[in-house]
């Protein structure tokens, strides 16, 4: 079974410097996909960035980019300029490529931004 | 954006009692899941639905719980006797199909959630 793992439970960063959120997964699949979730005061999940491990490009969306190293099994999420709206709570997230398999989450990291 | 709709966004039900959790996938979607995330804890998976059956279950989703499509549109998750325990933020989600190389589906979408609190 995949298993996800976020190490740091809370971190923060002062508004406009970059901050990296860590997580490690172990599988032993070579084809799957991994995501970050997004989820403010709300609950509500936002898809913020996401990486097919066939490609070797690093994904970004904007001030989110992301680490992808396949062999040690990392994918760390990068916020540059961090803003006050950045502050919530982020999940990593895997799934295989077979099919349309679930997601497995890991434990999140809450974000807080520091005006 | 096409969204996910949950309603409602709140219930509040007595233990023992049947609740009755809903949600309008994506119209093209396929692929139909429940998560739920107790406070302050992880996200978890209950269960996928595709083709008009369960395709997967977590231990976690046992005789109490169950799924429908009853008309095409709707998704529901039925929990029919509630406990304490069940309290939690449940959250739908639909997914196209997600393939391999470079026609992959965008993937899921998530709702936002119904709130379960059982007293």
């Amino acid at each position: 079974a995949q298993t996800v793992t976020q190490s740091q439970p809370e971190m923060s960063v002062q508004e406009a410097e970059t901050v990296t959120l860590s997580c490690t997964y172990d599988t032993s699949e070579s084809d799957y996909y991994l995501f970050w979730y997004k989820q403010p005061p709300s609950r509500q999940m936002i898809l913020v960035i996401r990486q097919e491990a066939y490609k070797q490009q690093n994904a970004t969306e904007n001030r989110f980019s992301v680490n992808f190293q396949k062999a040690a099994k990392s994918f760390s999420l990068k916020i540059s300029d961090s803003q006050l709206g950045d502050a919530a709570m982020y999940f990593c997230a895997y799934r295989s490529a077979r099919g349309n398999e679930k997601l497995t989450f890991g434990t999140g990291t809450r974000l807080t931004i520091i005006p | 954006e096409p969204e996910v709709t949950q309603t409602p966004s709140h219930q509040v039900t007595q233990m023992g009692q049947e609740v009755i959790l809903r949600c309008v996938p994506i119209s093209n979607h396929l692929y139909f899941y429940w998560y739920r995330q107790i406070l302050g804890q992880k996200v978890e998976f209950l269960v996928s639905f595709y083709n008009n059956e369960i395709s997967e279950k977590s231990e976690i989703f046992d005789d109490q719980f169950s799924v429908e499509r009853p008309d095409g549109s709707n998704f529901t998750l039925k929990i029919r006797s509630t406990k304490l325990e069940d309290s939690a933020m449940y959250f739908c989600a639909s997914s196209d199909y997600l393939g391999q190389g470079e026609a992959v589906g965008y993937g899921y979408t998530f709702g936002s959630g119904t709130r379960l609190t059982v007293v």
